[in-house]
């Protein structure tokens, strides 16, 4: 089965950091172009941030450039994203997502992140 | 910044009726990279439709998707029960990926 499963999330004090970790499973990971997408409490989503192949090309939404960044080990079929100095707005289910190019069409169960003092 | 709006909000039917959802892109969507997800409550997106018009692997047929350019549509054709969800369309074709708003497709 193809699967993607987030971990890392939790509670952080705004200006802190998180490392969310996405391991994916039943697939050809190094072919997928892979992506962050957030849904705050009760909203809709919202694309972060996504990664070529080969780790190449790299976009990220305004809102989180220079703040987070998005990496990967293909060797590892895993996807990273560091998250540096969190907002209370930052606050959200981050959900691990891939697909062959921009289309997502794999999608994890998501982590939370809760920034708050 | 491709800025997708999609009505209704909130859109109130009966199983068996059909539904039709509407998303306009602020500019148009180049070669079609729009796509439909479908979002039921603590779950995580399901790709439904993408390039505008094909369905997704496992889709069921009464779920379709049309338009061009700026306006496009999804059409369940007779609601079932389990669909009854929020759906979001997207766009692919430039950076940042956008999505709209949400639909609310709730039960009558």
């Amino acid at each position: 089965d193809v699967q993607l499963v987030e971990s890392g999330g939790g509670l952080v004090q705004p200006g802190g950091s998180l490392r969310l970790s996405c391991v994916a499973s039943g697939f050809s990971f190094s072919t997928y172009y892979m992506a962050w997408v957030r849904q705050a409490p009760g909203k809709g989503l919202e694309w972060v941030a996504n990664i070529k192949q080969d780790g190449s090309q790299k976009y990220y939404v305004d809102s989180v450039k220079g703040r987070f960044t998005i990496s990967r080990d293909n060797a590892k079929n895993s996807m990273y994203l560091q998250m540096n100095s969190l907002r209370v707005e930052d606050t959200a289910v981050y959900y691990c997502a891939g697909g062959r190019g921009w289309l997502i069409d794999t999608w994890g169960q998501g982590t939370l992140v809760t920034a708050s003092s | 910044e491709i800025v997708l709006t999609q009505s209704p909000g909130t859109l109130s039917l009966s199983p068996g009726e059909r539904a039709t959802l509407s998303c306009r892109a602020s500019q148009s969507v180049g070669k079609n990279f729009l796509a439909w997800y479908q979002q039921k409550p603590g779950q995580a997106p399901r790709l439904l439709i993408y390039g505008a018009s094909s369905r997704a692997t496992g889709i069921p047929d009464r779920f379709s998707g049309s338009g061009s350019e700026t306006d496009f549509t999804l059409t369940i054709s007779r609601l079932e029960p389990e669909d009854f969800a929020v759906y979001y369309c997207q766009q692919y074709a430039s950076s940042p990926i956008t999505f709209g708003q949400g639909t609310r497709l709730e039960i009558k």
